[in-house]
Parts: C-alpha cells; sequence; structure tokens
C-alpha cells in the first residue's frame, strides 16, 4: 500500500530563516506530487505540483520554491521566510483519475 | 476567481440526523468531484468522488449528488455522528487533465451534537 511522509510535523522560524520542508511516498512509481497551504481559517492553496522528476509548476507567484530530485521526494523551500508564510502545508500524491491523498502535514510558524 | 464555493462556513447537526453539505462551481469543464474530511492539524482524508457521468454515489453513510445543470453538487451523511465533526472540502478537476490539480472549496465545518 501506498504511504506519504512529512516532516517535520511542526516548526518555528525566525523571519528571514530559510526553510526545507520533506515529502516522500511509498509503494509508488512516478506519482504526481502537490504541495498545498492551508492559512489560518481558509482553504486548501494549490502551491506547486510536479509530474515527474525535475518538473515543477508554480500556482503561485509567492517566497516559495519546489524541487523534486528523486521520483518519489518533494521539497518545499525558502531562502528567507515572512510571516505571511505560516500555515499548515500539506503534501499529496494523486491516484487516477484525480484523486488525492495527503500526508499528515506540517504546522509552520514565522515570528 | 473562486472557481469552487462553499458559501455555508459552518453546519451544526444533532446526532442521528442528516447532513447536508453543499458545493458550487463555475467552470464548466470540471468533470470530476470531490469530498475531502479534515480534522485539526491534520491531512486531509479522502472521502467519496463523483465523475459527471453520474448523478450519484453512494458510500455506506456517505452519499454525492452531483447537479450539472446548476453546477452544483451536495454531500450527505446520513445518520451523522459525533466523529464525523471536521471541516469538510469539495473539490473539483478537469479528468482528462495530465496534471490532476484540485481546485478546492473554502471548507465548511460540521459540528454534529451527541
Amino acid at each position: 500500500s501506498q504511504t506519504i511522509h512529512q516532516w517535520p510535523a511542526t516548526l518555528v522560524q525566525p523571519v528571514g530563516s530559510p526553510l526545507s520542508l520533506e515529502c516522500t511516498v511509498e509503494g509508488t512509481s512516478n506519482p504526481n506530487l502537490y504541495w498545498y497551504r492551508q492559512a489560518a481559517g481558509r482553504g486548501l492553496q494549490l502551491l506547486f505540483y510536479s509530474v515527474g522528476i525535475g518538473q515543477i509548476s508554480s500556482e503561485v507567484p509567492q517566497n516559495l520554491s519546489a524541487s523534486r530530485p528523486q521520483d518519489r521526494q518533494f521539497i518545499l523551500s525558502s531562502k528567507k521566510l515572512l510571516l505571511s508564510d505560516s500555515g499548515f502545508y500539506l503534501c499529496a500524491w494523486r491516484l487516477a483519475p484525480d484523486t488525492q491523498y495527503f500526508g499528515p502535514g506540517t504546522r509552520l510558524t514565522v515570528l | 476567481d473562486q472557481q469552487v464555493k462553499q458559501n455555508s462556513p459552518s453546519l451544526s447537526v444533532q446526532e442521528g440526523r442528516i447532513s447536508i453539505l453543499n458545493c458550487d462551481y463555475t467552470n464548466s469543464m470540471f468533470d470530476y468531484f470531490l469530498w475531502y474530511k479534515k480534522y485539526p492539524a491534520e491531512g486531509p482524508t479522502f472521502l467519496i468522488s463523483i465523475s459527471s457521468i453520474k448523478d450519484k454515489n453512494e458510500d455506506g453513510r456517505f452519499t454525492v449528488f452531483l447537479n450539472k445543470s446548476a453546477k452544483h453538487l451536495s454531500l450527505h451523511i446520513v445518520p451523522s455522528q459525533p466523529g464525523d465533526s471536521a471541516v469538510y472540502f469539495c473539490a473539483a478537476s478537469e479528468i482528462g487533465s495530465n496534471t490532476g490539480k484540485l481546485i478546492f472549496g473554502q471548507g465548511t465545518t460540521l459540528q454534529v451534537k451527541p
């Protein structure tokens, strides 16, 4: 069966510090992968998606970037965090036709 | 432009009664629809989906209805249980898309009272 992992579970970072969130998927190959953010009291906003290694599509211009160095690894990064980057970050993978399965999420607080 | 809308931020229902959560969409290219349930500090959990070739899909206590002409879908939970208390998101996609992108609504918080 497929499993998706995210870490860390929680993170508190100062403004201006770098960020690296990691997501890995087990039990499947060449999945479509997605990064979402849920800001406080808001819905799920798609940030990035990837249909293959090295392929990244950005949905929203922002202070974040994503990379996919391996087939089942998806990384969300920032060089300098802003207060507005606080939120709950979710990684997901896609099972055809279009059902996505989510990881446990990372709660990021930028102070 | 909000392509998927859940106009009710919250809903409160008595245990054992029916919960009806609603969702509207504007993009006529959407042909696959999903409902997710989310507890605080956890990732959303897939509940049920429906393609545009159907108007109803049922899975246990959960039924999703799709009205394509009205661009409206709803999730019925019968009977509602306290453990159903969570945030429910509807989502939509274009099934032929290689990207598999989902567009989510803002969510509806369901509270089921014992």
